[in-house]
């Protein structure tokens, strides 16, 4: 079975520009988790979506934004790009249907600098 | 208080020894925890699932949870090289929390 795959790997964005990013899951699963993960902050939750909604958010502004199309791949926004937004950023997918005992499957990650 | 908290390391072992990495958690209604492997530059990998107090054990790995003193740890037997990594515990309640990870090295 295919793992979760993130496109693009790598990318060189100025500030001030817009990116989005691509996330397809794992066969079968349809919740897909986004996280950044920076030195200083370590992997802090972004958002989840499950079924094209999104079921839960953490405490990013509101220039990170997501979507989830309806064969589960996720795409993730980042707006109006600050220096600080410099990151990895990974997507993990799960079958998100028993919320509790879900285990997360990380993809390879998109790193993301802003000059 | 930091919902999830691991000593940031480096914690040195020697080959051969056992490696003991420990995490706390703030949430006492937190369900489900998780042991995550990461490789510098690699993204993380999932090492052990625990949802029950007690032990679990899987090859050299073994989990255990204390939910009343609310801390899951992982102990690494026989330690390889190979095991040198950043170790991230994460908590699920209705979404998951992780750590900020420990760094493991493991001396040849």
């Amino acid at each position: 079975k295919a793992g979760v795959t993130q496109t693009p790997r790598y990318l060189i964005k100025t500030r001030g520009q817009q990116v989005t990013l691509s996330c397809s899951p794992i066969s079968g699963h349809r919740s897909v988790s986004w996280y950044q993960q920076t030195p200083g902050q370590g992997l802090q939750f972004l958002f989840e979506y499950f079924s094209e909604t999104q079921r839960n958010k953490g405490n990013f502004p509101g220039r990170f934004s997501g979507r989830q199309f309806s064969n589960s791949r996720s795409e993730m926004n980042v707006s109006t790009l600050e220096l600080g937004d410099s990151a990895l950023y990974l997507c993990a997918s799960s079958l998100g249907l028993n919320g509790f005992t879900d285990t997360q499957y990380f993809g390879p990650g998109t790193r993301l600098t802003v000059l | 208080q930091k919902e999830v908290e691991q000593n940031s390391g480096p914690l040195s072992v020697p080959e051969g020894a056992i490696a003991s990495l420990n995490c706390t958690y703030s949430d006492r209604v937190s369900q489900s925890f998780f042991w995550y492997r990461q490789y510098s530059g690699k993204s993380p990998e999932l090492i052990m699932s625990i949802y029950s107090n007690g032990d679990k054990e899987d090859g050299r790995f073994t989990a255990q949870l204390n939910k009343a003193s609310q801390y899951v740890s992982l102990l690494i037997r026989d330690s390889q090289p190979s095991d040198s990594a950043t170790y991230l515990c994460a908590v699920n309640k209705d979404k998951i929390i992780f750590g900020k990870g420990t760094r493991l090295h493991i001396l040849p």
